[in-house]
């Protein structure tokens, strides 16, 4: 069935470093991808999105690409800050019966140390 | 713009109880889900619903039920509460396929 498989965290980084969150899917036919990010307390945001091989998604310094040959969707900031600490989920859109069904990884937390 | 309106933000219930949570999503948004949020099991997906439709369900068992209005507001339904059933309960509404959820902050149940 289709799946979303995230790397495990906690990911601990110091501030200003790279930031790279791996996410590999299964899945029939072509989804659309999604990184959300959970602050404390809160529901999810949508962070940014593809839906079709090679679209690159971006929002405020993410960027994640749509590989289709690796089927991954990798989360990467090129200099994270202490307000960047949040849990990360990787997630997929796809057809199903009747509708779409929407499958999410198991989240990845990531802390920022000043 | 309104975003998506979860109440109530907490609640703390009885095993054996019944709860409703409610959910207003984004207005012109027809699509809502319900998402169970724990720390063992990530996010499972409760149920979808598309013009007052149930689309599509999730592997919970019958005690878990929804509905849609025809205004799109949506509620959920838990009848006899048990312990496990304590989680954060995530509404996400969207307008079509490939354009992603907003989600609401969620009901936080405690069953005691």
């Amino acid at each position: 069935g289709d799946s979303v498989t995230q790397m495990e965290g906690p990911v601990t980084l110091s501030e200003e470093a790279f930031l790279t969150i791996n996410c590999t899917y299964t899945a029939t036919g072509y989804p659309s991808l999604f990184w959300y990010v959970q602050y404390p307390g809160e529901g999810l945001q949508l962070l940014l999105k593809a839906t079709k091989a090679d679209d690159k998604g971006s929002n405020k310094g993410f960027e994640a690409t749509y590989r289709k040959e690796t089927t991954s969707f990798h989360l990467e900031k090129g200099s994270v800050q202490v307000s960047d600490s949040a849990v990360y989920f990787c997630a997929l859109n796809t057809p199903d019966t009747g509708g779409f069904k929407t499958i999410f990884g198991a989240g990845t937390r990531l802390f920022v140390k000043a | 713009k309104a975003g998506v309106t979860q109440t109530p933000r907490y609640l703390i219930k009885t095993r054996g109880q019944q709860v409703t949570l409610s959910c207003s999503p984004i207005s012109g948004h027809r699509s809502v889900s319900w998402y169970q949020q724990t720390p063992g099991q990530g996010l499972q997906f409760l149920f979808e619903y598309f013009s007052e439709t149930q689309r599509n369900k999730g592997n919970f068992p019958g005690r878990f039920s929804g509905r849609q209005f025809s205004n799109s507001r949506s509620e959920m339904n838990v009848s006899t509460l048990e312990l496990g059933d304590s989680a954060l309960y995530l509404c996400a509404s969207s307008y079509g396929q490939g354009a992603g959820y907003t989600f609401g902050s969620g009901t936080r149940l405690t069953v005691v």
